[in-house]
Parts: structure tokens; C-alpha cells; sequence
């Protein structure tokens, strides 16, 4: 089993519609993250949960809600999306150690979104 | 601000050296990072540098680091065909979070 699963890999959804993106991670890490990856774009970091808290929200908009119901499990809720929002999604996990310090992150291969 | 900025293409003849450079705004990023996406997959971390080094050597790879100029390098000597993917930058930018570039697509031909 790879250290970061999601599924799935491909979605193609209308605007009208509801889905949710899935992540397991089997790394025993106490951090998982959601970033947006468009074409020639820097990754945008959406959303970040700690010990299952969610500790970052990037002014992302609400037709996206995350939960993270345990450390391994992290989900995206998509509904109302728009056209633009059509990017590849991936989640990542990390192990928080109390200070920061070497923010080693691993990385799922990605759900590509396409909004139709 | 949290600007990270590297070039878009990259294209290296086999057996070449590649050189991937990339800057960054955050003077307190204590860590930073390269990370590689090959076609179809997540990124991957290569390698990373401690801010307060200048250079870091592993087998093909070896990262610069100018903290005065903000720039920060990849070389990857004797560049092979598995080596085409995107190369991300990343600087740690506090509170356990990264700022990433855009990415090089870095292009191998024979």
C-alpha cells in the first residue's frame, strides 16, 4: 500500500452536482493538507488539519469543505463547483514533531477535477 | 510576501547537466525545498537544504543556496531520461507550512 492514497483519480462532475475527494494516509503522520495544483500555477494551499483540527483555511471558498474525521482519513467536499475550479487535487500528510522545523511533506498522486 | 518563482521550461540534451534555479521572498525560511512530479503522479520530495548552509551534495544532485540574493539551484549532473518531470521549489514559510513555485518541466532529448 503507498504511503498516500486518494481516490479518485479522475472525476468529471457538473456544476450542479455533489462529490467528495477521499485520502488515506498509512504513515502514522498527525498532519494532512489539501493543495490545488493548476496548470503553470504555484500549488495553492487550501486547507490544513493537525491532530484533526483544522488549523488553515486559505480563504478558500466555501463550495469546498473539508472533513478529516481521524488522523488518516482526509476528505474534500465538492458542490456548486464552477468551471475554473477544474485543477488536479492533492492531498499530502506530515509528522509534526512540536516546533517546526523540517516540514517534509508526502504527497497522493492526485484527483484530476474536470467541472463541465 | 511568499512568492516563490522558477522558470516554466527546461529542456537538457541526455548526458548533460540541468540546472534549475528558483527565488524566494521569506529571508526566515529555515528550510528549502526541491521536490520532483513525474507524469501521473504526486510530487516527491528529492532534497532539501538547511537555510543555513550554501550547498548540499547528493550523488547527481546538488542544491546552491544564496541567501543574500534568495536563490536557490538544482543541479543534476549526468541528466537521464528519468529525469523529466517537474521540479518544484518550496520554502518553509512558518507554522508548518510551504510555499511552492509553479514548477520547472524539465525535458529530456536524446
Amino acid at each position: 500500500e503507498t504511503g498516500v492514497t486518494q481516490t479518485p483519480r479522475h472525476l468529471v462532475m457538473g456544476m450542479t452536482n455533489k462529490k467528495s475527494l477521499k485520502c488515506e494516509q498509512h504513515l502514522g503522520h498527525n498532519a494532512m493538507y489539501w493543495y490545488k495544483q493548476s496548470a503553470k500555477k504555484p500549488l495553492e494551499l487550501m486547507f490544513v488539519y493537525n491532530f484533526k483540527e483544522q488549523t488553515e483555511n486559505n480563504s478558500v471558498p466555501s463550495r469546498f469543505s473539508p472533513e478529516c474525521p481521524n488522523s488518516s482519513h482526509l476528505f474534500l467536499h465538492l458542490h456548486t463547483l464552477q468551471p475554473e475550479d477544474s485543477a488536479l487535487y492533492l492531498c499530502a500528510s506530515s509528522q509534526r514533531e512540536g516546533a517546526a522545523t523540517n516540514e517534509k511533506l508526502f504527497f497522493g498522486s492526485g484527483t484530476q477535477l474536470s467541472v463541465l | 510576501g511568499e512568492d516563490v518563482e522558477q522558470s516554466l521550461f527546461l529542456s537538457v540534451r541526455e548526458g548533460d547537466s540541468s540546472v534549475i534555479n528558483c527565488t524566494y521572498t521569506d529571508s526566515s525560511s529555515t528550510y528549502l525545498y526541491w521536490y520532483k512530479q513525474e507524469p501521473g503522479a504526486g510530487l516527491q520530495l528529492l532534497t532539501y537544504i538547511f537555510s543555513n548552509m550554501d550547498m548540499k551534495q547528493d550523488q547527481r544532485l546538488t542544491v546552491l543556496l544564496n541567501k543574500k540574493d534568495k536563490h536557490l539551484s538544482l543541479r543534476i549532473a549526468d541528466t537521464q531520461t528519468g529525469d523529466s518531470a517537474i521540479y518544484f521549489c518550496a520554502e518553509s514559510i512558518g507554522d508548518y507550512k510551504l510555499s511552492f513555485g509553479a514548477g520547472t518541466t524539465v525535458t529530456v532529448r536524446a
